[in-house]
Protein backbone atom coordinates (compact mmCIF):
# COMPACT_ATOMS: atom_id res chain seq x y z
CA UNK A 1 0.00 0.00 0.00
CA UNK A 2 1.52 3.37 -0.80
CA UNK A 3 2.28 6.01 2.20
CA UNK A 4 3.29 9.44 2.67
CA UNK A 5 5.42 10.52 5.69
CA UNK A 6 6.12 14.16 6.49
CA UNK A 7 8.30 14.05 9.05
CA UNK A 8 8.26 17.74 10.29
CA UNK A 9 5.46 18.46 12.34
CA UNK A 10 6.33 22.02 12.46
CA UNK A 11 8.91 24.46 10.88
CA UNK A 12 9.16 28.25 11.32
CA UNK A 13 10.46 30.74 8.75
CA UNK A 14 10.66 34.76 8.80
CA UNK A 15 8.77 36.46 6.78
CA UNK A 16 10.93 37.38 3.04
CA UNK A 17 13.11 33.81 3.66
CA UNK A 18 13.06 30.34 2.02
CA UNK A 19 11.84 27.33 3.54
CA UNK A 20 11.62 23.84 2.47
CA UNK A 21 9.53 20.99 3.77
CA UNK A 22 9.75 17.78 3.03
CA UNK A 23 7.78 14.88 2.00
CA UNK A 24 8.55 10.98 1.50
CA UNK A 25 6.60 8.48 -0.12
CA UNK A 26 6.44 4.55 -0.72
CA UNK A 27 4.65 3.13 -3.74
CA UNK A 28 5.75 0.27 -6.45
CA UNK A 29 4.00 2.36 -9.08
CA UNK A 30 5.69 4.10 -11.81
CA UNK A 31 2.94 6.54 -12.79
CA UNK A 32 1.17 8.66 -10.61
CA UNK A 33 0.81 12.19 -8.71
CA UNK A 34 3.12 14.18 -6.30
CA UNK A 35 0.67 17.13 -4.57
CA UNK A 36 0.74 19.81 -1.87
CA UNK A 37 -2.18 21.51 -0.68
CA UNK A 38 -2.30 24.13 1.83
CA UNK A 39 -5.15 24.21 4.52
CA UNK A 40 -4.98 27.77 6.33
CA UNK A 41 -7.10 28.24 9.72
CA UNK A 42 -10.27 28.50 7.87
CA UNK A 43 -9.92 24.79 7.13
CA UNK A 44 -10.80 25.09 3.17
CA UNK A 45 -7.61 23.03 1.65
CA UNK A 46 -5.86 24.61 -1.44
CA UNK A 47 -3.65 22.88 -4.41
CA UNK A 48 -0.73 24.11 -4.13
CA UNK A 49 1.29 22.52 -6.63
CA UNK A 50 1.16 19.17 -8.33
CA UNK A 51 4.05 17.04 -10.34
CA UNK A 52 3.44 13.92 -12.41
CA UNK A 53 6.29 11.39 -12.07
CA UNK A 54 7.26 10.69 -15.37
CA UNK A 55 8.41 14.70 -15.77
CA UNK A 56 11.67 15.10 -14.78
CA UNK A 57 11.47 18.66 -14.17
CA UNK A 58 10.54 19.96 -11.46
CA UNK A 59 7.17 22.26 -11.08
CA UNK A 60 6.88 25.51 -10.51
CA UNK A 61 3.93 27.88 -9.46
CA UNK A 62 5.34 31.37 -8.39
CA UNK A 63 7.33 31.09 -5.15
CA UNK A 64 6.25 27.64 -4.78
CA UNK A 65 8.25 24.81 -6.08
CA UNK A 66 9.25 21.17 -5.77
CA UNK A 67 12.30 18.90 -5.66
CA UNK A 68 11.53 15.78 -6.94
CA UNK A 69 13.95 12.83 -6.44
CA UNK A 70 11.64 9.73 -8.02
CA UNK A 71 14.17 7.29 -7.27
CA UNK A 72 14.46 8.64 -3.59
CA UNK A 73 10.86 8.93 -3.95
CA UNK A 74 11.14 12.24 -2.05
CA UNK A 75 8.99 15.40 -3.03
CA UNK A 76 9.95 18.73 -1.10
CA UNK A 77 8.32 21.82 -1.20
CA UNK A 78 10.08 25.04 -1.64
CA UNK A 79 8.53 28.31 -0.23
CA UNK A 80 10.69 31.81 -1.69
CA UNK A 81 10.05 35.37 -0.13
CA UNK A 82 7.77 33.52 2.65
CA UNK A 83 4.82 35.78 3.25
CA UNK A 84 2.26 36.36 6.58
CA UNK A 85 -0.14 34.36 4.62
CA UNK A 86 1.72 31.64 3.61
CA UNK A 87 1.35 30.44 7.36
CA UNK A 88 -0.81 27.13 7.53
CA UNK A 89 -0.69 23.45 7.45
CA UNK A 90 0.73 21.87 4.46
CA UNK A 91 -0.03 18.39 3.34
CA UNK A 92 1.64 16.34 0.91
CA UNK A 93 -0.25 13.81 -0.95
CA UNK A 94 0.17 11.08 -3.36
CA UNK A 95 -2.64 9.77 -5.84
CA UNK A 96 -2.00 6.71 -8.76
CA UNK A 97 -2.04 7.86 -12.33
CA UNK A 98 -4.58 6.53 -14.59
CA UNK A 99 -7.39 6.93 -11.71
CA UNK A 100 -7.83 3.14 -11.28
CA UNK A 101 -7.95 4.57 -7.08
CA UNK A 102 -8.75 7.82 -7.72
CA UNK A 103 -8.17 8.37 -4.03
CA UNK A 104 -5.58 11.02 -2.43
CA UNK A 105 -3.25 9.49 0.66
CA UNK A 106 -2.00 12.35 2.45
CA UNK A 107 0.66 12.89 4.92
CA UNK A 108 -0.14 13.90 8.44
CA UNK A 109 1.02 17.50 7.45
CA UNK A 110 3.67 20.16 7.94
CA UNK A 111 2.55 23.82 10.43
CA UNK A 112 4.33 26.34 8.80
CA UNK A 113 4.76 29.80 10.83
CA UNK A 114 5.82 32.68 9.61
CA UNK A 115 7.35 35.01 11.69
CA UNK A 116 6.97 38.90 11.17
CA UNK B 1 -16.63 29.45 -11.77
CA UNK B 2 -17.74 29.00 -8.17
CA UNK B 3 -16.05 26.45 -6.17
CA UNK B 4 -17.15 23.32 -4.48
CA UNK B 5 -19.57 24.12 -1.86
CA UNK B 6 -20.93 22.16 1.16
CA UNK B 7 -23.88 22.30 2.81
CA UNK B 8 -24.14 22.53 6.30
CA UNK B 9 -21.31 24.06 7.60
CA UNK B 10 -21.40 22.90 11.19
CA UNK B 11 -23.92 20.34 12.62
CA UNK B 12 -24.18 18.91 16.09
CA UNK B 13 -25.70 16.15 16.26
CA UNK B 14 -26.38 13.32 19.53
CA UNK B 15 -25.04 9.55 18.97
CA UNK B 16 -27.31 7.25 17.23
CA UNK B 17 -28.86 9.80 15.02
CA UNK B 18 -28.04 9.71 11.08
CA UNK B 19 -26.56 12.81 9.34
CA UNK B 20 -26.64 14.08 5.65
CA UNK B 21 -24.33 15.93 4.48
CA UNK B 22 -24.07 17.68 0.61
CA UNK B 23 -21.60 18.39 -1.88
CA UNK B 24 -22.12 20.99 -4.85
CA UNK B 25 -19.25 20.27 -7.51
CA UNK B 26 -17.88 22.55 -9.93
CA UNK B 27 -19.38 23.42 -12.80
CA UNK B 28 -18.60 20.59 -14.92
CA UNK B 29 -17.11 18.45 -12.81
CA UNK B 30 -17.92 14.79 -12.67
CA UNK B 31 -16.20 13.23 -10.11
CA UNK B 32 -16.79 13.53 -6.20
CA UNK B 33 -14.64 12.19 -3.98
CA UNK B 34 -15.29 12.54 0.46
CA UNK B 35 -12.85 12.22 2.91
CA UNK B 36 -12.66 12.89 6.58
CA UNK B 37 -10.54 14.49 8.06
CA UNK B 38 -9.90 14.18 12.43
CA UNK B 39 -6.51 15.01 14.87
CA UNK B 40 -5.72 11.61 15.39
CA UNK B 41 -6.29 9.92 12.16
CA UNK B 42 -5.68 12.48 9.86
CA UNK B 43 -7.01 12.78 6.26
CA UNK B 44 -9.02 9.80 5.46
CA UNK B 45 -10.46 9.09 1.84
CA UNK B 46 -14.35 7.90 2.35
CA UNK B 47 -15.74 7.24 -1.42
CA UNK B 48 -15.39 8.50 -4.59
CA UNK B 49 -18.61 9.03 -7.24
CA UNK B 50 -18.21 9.38 -10.69
CA UNK B 51 -21.03 9.70 -13.00
CA UNK B 52 -23.27 8.29 -10.49
CA UNK B 53 -21.46 5.61 -10.07
CA UNK B 54 -19.35 5.08 -6.67
CA UNK B 55 -15.87 3.94 -7.83
CA UNK B 56 -14.15 3.67 -4.80
CA UNK B 57 -14.31 2.81 -1.26
CA UNK B 58 -12.15 3.55 1.63
CA UNK B 59 -11.59 1.53 4.92
CA UNK B 60 -14.99 2.56 6.78
CA UNK B 61 -17.99 0.60 8.28
CA UNK B 62 -21.29 0.42 6.44
CA UNK B 63 -22.54 3.07 8.67
CA UNK B 64 -20.91 5.64 5.69
CA UNK B 65 -23.27 5.91 2.37
CA UNK B 66 -23.16 8.00 -0.41
CA UNK B 67 -24.81 8.80 -3.38
CA UNK B 68 -24.27 11.42 -6.65
CA UNK B 69 -26.91 12.49 -8.41
CA UNK B 70 -27.78 13.25 -12.51
CA UNK B 71 -26.18 17.00 -11.86
CA UNK B 72 -23.09 15.58 -10.10
CA UNK B 73 -24.36 16.75 -6.60
CA UNK B 74 -23.12 14.13 -4.36
CA UNK B 75 -24.19 13.45 -0.66
CA UNK B 76 -22.66 11.44 2.01
CA UNK B 77 -24.75 9.67 4.70
CA UNK B 78 -23.66 8.52 8.31
CA UNK B 79 -25.99 6.25 10.43
CA UNK B 80 -26.47 5.35 14.18
CA UNK B 81 -23.86 8.16 14.80
CA UNK B 82 -20.69 7.78 17.17
CA UNK B 83 -18.93 9.99 18.84
CA UNK B 84 -15.55 9.16 16.76
CA UNK B 85 -17.43 9.92 13.92
CA UNK B 86 -16.91 13.71 15.08
CA UNK B 87 -14.38 15.40 12.69
CA UNK B 88 -14.31 17.79 9.78
CA UNK B 89 -15.66 16.12 6.13
CA UNK B 90 -14.19 17.37 3.15
CA UNK B 91 -15.67 17.12 -0.24
CA UNK B 92 -13.29 17.67 -3.63
CA UNK B 93 -14.54 17.45 -7.21
CA UNK B 94 -12.36 16.95 -10.11
CA UNK B 95 -13.31 17.38 -14.01
CA UNK B 96 -12.65 13.54 -14.30
CA UNK B 97 -11.65 10.54 -12.50
CA UNK B 98 -7.57 10.75 -11.53
CA UNK B 99 -6.84 14.44 -12.14
CA UNK B 100 -6.35 17.52 -9.88
CA UNK B 101 -9.05 17.56 -6.77
CA UNK B 102 -10.38 21.03 -5.94
CA UNK B 103 -12.15 20.93 -2.08
CA UNK B 104 -14.65 22.45 -0.66
CA UNK B 105 -15.00 24.31 3.29
CA UNK B 106 -15.86 21.41 4.66
CA UNK B 107 -18.66 20.38 7.09
CA UNK B 108 -17.79 20.14 11.14
CA UNK B 109 -19.86 17.64 12.96
CA UNK B 110 -20.08 17.12 16.17
CA UNK B 111 -21.42 13.99 17.66
CA UNK B 112 -22.34 14.57 21.47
Amino acid sequence: AQTVTQSQPEMSVQEAETVTLSCTYDTSESDYYLFWYKQPPSRQMILVIRQEAYKQQNATENRFSVNFQKAAKSFSLKISDSQLGDAAMYFCAYKDYGGATNKLIFGTGTLLAVQP
Amino acid sequence: KAGVTQTPRYLIKTRGQQVTLSCSPISGHRSVSWYQQTPGQGLQFLFEYFSETQRNKGNFPGRFSGRQFSNSRSEMNVSTLELGDSALYLCASSPYSGTDEYFGPGTRLTVT
